[in-house]
């Protein structure tokens, strides 16, 4: 079974500081890795996607992917109370959103 | 575009009860899934649908079952509801080159 691993938290980090998420997955053939945001009582928004090694830049996020170690992570730079929010890590084993498999998310509380 | 709807928002259902989630999008998608989430857990698949007539079973398909009669719509029937089946359900929606398009979910009660 395909599985996706998170630390469930809480993460807690001051404000303006570097939010560092981890997710591991078993799949070694997956292509697709995404990180959604969800606020509690809310539905998911994909905030990153990366397909390839490396680091993928946009905005304060930058997703990191090592398909070797069969790791993904997000940081989060100058952490704002907005960011505070479950973070989910997916994993699809197609190039696209086809069949995600999800992580159980880690929950990421910003102190001001 | 309203991207994609589900109702009904809420439900509390009796043991051994049935009901149909409702769920349509107006994007054109392909590509249709159903997700359950409990309490602190991420999503699982319940079923998803590469196109109108076409459905299978996703991780947690049991006590389920679906139709795609129509490109839009896509609802999940529930025959004898299960307290198991308390959970938050999304509907979600894809097609390529676009992120995957969720509903605001309906949060299911069984009592």
């Amino acid at each position: 079974q395909k599985e996706v691993e998170q630390n469930s938290g809480p993460l807690s980090v001051p404000e303006g500081a570097i939010a560092s998420l981890n997710c591991t997955y078993s799949d070694r053939g997956s292509q697709s890795f995404f990180w959604y945001r969800q606020y509690s009582g809310k539905s998911p928004e994909l905030i990153m996607s990366i397909y390839s090694n490396g680091d993928k830049e946009d905005g304060r996020f930058t997703a990191q992917l090592n398909k070797a170690s069969q790791y993904v992570s997000l940081l989060i730079r100058d952490s704002q109370p907005s960011d505070s929010a479950t973070y989910l890590c997916a994993v699809s084993a197609n190039f696209g959103n086809e069949k995600l498999t999800f992580g159980t998310g880690t929950r990421l509380t910003i102190i001001p | 575009n309203a991207g994609v709807t589900q109702t009904p928002k809420f439900r509390i259902l009796k043991i051994g009860q049935s009901m149909t989630l409702q769920c349509t999008q107006d994007m054109n998608h392909n590509y249709m899934y159903w997700y359950r989430q409990d309490p602190g857990m991420g999503l699982k698949l319940i079923y998803y649908s590469v196109g109108a007539g076409i459905t299978d079973k996703g991780e947690v398909p049991n006590g389920y079952n679906v139709s795609r009669s129509t490109t839009e719509d896509f609802p999940l029937r529930l025959e004898l509801a299960a307290p198991s089946q308390t959970s938050v359900y999304f509907c979600a929606s894809w097609t390529a080159n676009s992120p995957l398009h969720f509903g605001n979910g309906t949060r299911l009660t069984v009592t």
